[in-house]
């Protein structure tokens, strides 16, 4: 079974600041998720990643395949951000879907 | 577009009660996976279906069973309801998953 870790496990941040959320697993996968959870539970899809990075608005996402690593970048960060964000594996193989990181929560404040 | 539909989005259940969650995946998408979030707690994988059969099973107490339909559509029924139970219960579909899955928000049940 694929172990899933996250860090920090809290982070507290001003508005603006450049935020870095890091995830590593230990065996190899086809996939990495990065989720974002909002109080009340619904989980938003942010990345896919098997390779690389991605970008979208002020999000970024790295993986690095040999190190079995990722990190999730918050630039420009607003309070709007704060949320639990959430490290994802799909190890390819079997039908159990992802492996869930414990998750960061975020707060960004004014 | 459409999303992963959850129904109720919220329960509160009585102990020894039974409850049923419902979970509509998005068009074209064959497999769906259930998973249960306690407080404070990663996600933990219940059980997955694919084409209508059970195509894998994780840590699902006995006290719940569930089954995808013709339309896709997949039912978690809970019997014997404990203290325990209440967490948030979200499903997650996908057609191929090379691209991805798509997450429904949860139906958050508790039990009192």
């Amino acid at each position: 079974k694929n172990e899933v870790e996250q860090s920090p496990q809290n982070l507290t941040a001003q508005e603006g600041e450049f935020i870095t959320i890091n995830c590593s697993y230990s065996v190899g996968i086809s996939a990495l998720h990065w989720l974002q959870q909002h109080p009340g539970g619904g989980i938003v899809s942010l990345f896919m990643l098997s390779s690389g990075k991605k970008k979208h608005g002020r999000l970024i996402a790295t993986i690095n395949i040999q190190e079995k690593h990722s990190s999730l970048h918050i630039t420009a960060s607003h309070p709007r951000d704060s949320a639990v964000y959430i490290c994802a594996v799909d190890s390819g193989g079997g039908a159990d879907g992802l492996t869930f990181g414990k998750g960061t929560h975020l707060i960004i404040q004014p | 577009a459409a999303g992963v539909i959850q129904s109720p989005r919220h329960l509160i259940k009585e102990k020894r009660e039974t409850a049923t969650l419902k979970c509509y995946p998005i068009p074209r998408h064959d497999t769906v996976y259930w998973y249960q979030q306690g407080p404070g707690q990663d996600p933990q994988f219940l059980i997955s279906f694919y084409e209508k059969m059970q195509s894998d099973k994780g840590s699902i107490p006995d006290r719940f069973s569930a089954q995808q339909f013709s339309d896709y559509h997949s039912e978690l029924n809970m019997s014997s309801l404990e203290l325990g139970d209440s967490a948030l219960y979200f499903c997650a579909s996908s057609g191929d998953r090379h691209y991805g899955y798509t997450f429904g928000s949860g139906t958050r049940l508790t039990v009192v």
